[in-house]
């Protein structure tokens, strides 16, 4: 299978600890992005990588996210000192960025959970 | 304010029937495009369907095709011959200019439920 992969598929913290989370896109594709979905709500972006490149992260985003794409291929996310307000659905996408479509592929997603 | 508004926020259709997801848009940008992407509760996100705002015809996929009004600003998603896999949540999209990061967003979407 070729499609976004992402790891884990569930992770389950304590308020206050680290989370990591990765990203492996279809390997042609340059562009990689983050979301987040909370439940009932729609994709919301977090962060976008060309290459190794991150060049635009959402202006909501807290200074406890992080985000590396250190070779270009596949991507991690990493956030610090969770809160409950963290727990949400974290989705990954990739896109070649060719042609006006700019069709975005999704992975599964990693379900976070902080208690 | 809400870049993209889909008010329904739960439909039903029988089978084998047509139904007409609302989508309505809000950009000061020429240059757009649309797109719908259907969920289903395994949580993958798969694209169905594209409208670019200078295409001069509605677009079609498959059972999907796309009701375009710009004038309205609106890109309703009409699925014909509905099918009992078609239960997800749609969602409609938009792309503003070049259209990564903060200028691709996405609506609260609308559950659909298919009837035997």
């Amino acid at each position: 299978d070729t499609g976004v992969s992402q790891n884990p598929r569930h992770k389950i913290t304590k308020r206050g600890q680290n989370v990591t989370f990765r990203c492996d896109p279809i390997s042609e594709h340059n562009r990689l992005y983050w979301y987040r979905q909370t439940l009932g709500q729609g994709p919301e972006f977090l962060t976008y990588f060309q290459n190794e490149a991150q060049l635009e992260k959402s202006r909501l985003l807290s200074d406890r996210f992080s985000a590396e794409r250190p070779k270009g291929s596949f991507s991690t996310l990493e956030i610090q000192r969770t809160e409950q307000g963290d727990s949400a659905m974290y989705l990954c996408a990739s896109s070649l960025g060719l042609g006006p479509a700019y069709e975005q592929y999704f992975g599964p997603g990693t379900r976070l959970t902080v208690t | 304010a809400q870049k993209i508004t889909q008010t329904q926020p739960g439909m039903f259709v029988q089978e084998k029937e047509a139904v007409t997801l609302d989508c309505t848009y809000d950009t000061s940008d020429p240059s757009y495009g649309l797109f719908w992407y259907k969920q289903p509760s395994s949580g993958e996100m798969i694209f169905l369907i594209y409208q670019g705002s200078y295409d001069q015809q509605n677009a079609t996929e498959g059972r999907y095709s796309l009701n375009f009004q710009k004038a309205r600003k609106s890109a309703n998603l009409v699925i014909s011959a509905s099918q009992l896999g078609d239960s997800a949540m749609y969602f409609c999209a938009m792309r503003e200019g070049e259209g990564y990061g903060q200028n691709f967003v996405f609506g609260p979407g609308t559950r659909l439920s298919v009837l035997p």
